[in-house]
């Protein structure tokens, strides 16, 4: 079946750094979508891209969809504490069924 | 808008017994709703899908028999956990699409999640 890996598993980062987070599928998905998990919440909803080579902006965060449609890229400029929780990228098969990737803890100290 | 609520949000269970958790679209009507379940530090795994007036589609290995779905109205789907047993004990999680637009735009809207302690 679909898989969807991110790497790192964890990042922890002083504030004011930057942070990436990857994210890749076995297969080619029809578009892949963004969540946040706070500690103790449930995911919220980012962003979607839908197109190849798609890139989206909000604010100090920037998407990327690769050209393959396989792979994904998630980037914080000047992390802020504000900006901790786990990011799960998900990829959308069929049938708006998602298959969640492993996630990846960011972690922001002051 | 697009308001997910889950309930309960805790439950404590003897093992044997069955806890029924429900979801609920506030403020939409969602044809499709799903169940995840999350283990700590670890990602959401889908369990089934959710169809308004049809039968649950349950992912590999996700016993159908003992985790009951029903999907009665466009606004609440309900996951029976039937004779409980402590390794079933995870965080719940629901999430229900638009009714509209369904294939073009999938964003999916959470609920809070119900965490299942069997005892």
């Amino acid at each position: 079946g679909q898989q969807v890996m991110q790497i790192p598993q964890y990042q922890h980062v002083q504030e004011g750094e930057d942070f990436t987070t990857y994210c890749n599928s076995s297969t080619t998905l029809s578009n892949i979508q963004w969540y946040k998990q706070r500690p103790g919440g449930h995911p919220v909803f980012l962003i979607q891209l839908v197109k190849s080579g798609e890139v989206k902006k909000q604010k100090r965060l920037t998407f990327q969809f690769g050209e393959a449609k396989k792979n994904s890229s998630l980037h914080i400029t000047a992390t802020q504490t504000t900006d901790v929780g786990t990011y799960f990228c998900a990829g959308a098969g069929t049938a708006s069924k998602l298959t969640f990737g492993t996630g990846t803890r960011l972690q922001v100290t002051l | 808008g697009a308001v997910v609520s889950q309930h309960p949000s805790r439950v404590i269970c003897k093992s044997g017994t069955s806890v029924k958790i429900e979801c609920r679209s506030l403020d939409f009507q969602a044809t499709t709703m799903f169940w995840y379940r999350q283990f700590p530090k670890k990602s959401l795994m889908l369990m089934a899908t959710s169809n308004e007036g049809s039968k649950a589609t349950y992912e590999q290995g996700v016993e159908k028999d003992k985790f009951l779905i029903n999907h009665a109205s466009l606004t609440l789907s309900t996951l029976t956990v039937t004779s409980a047993h402590p390794e079933d004990s995870s965080f719940y999680i629901c999430s229900a699409a638009r009714a509209s637009g369904l294939t073009a735009y999938n964003e999916q809207f959470f609920g809070p999640g119900t965490r299942l302690t069997v005892l």
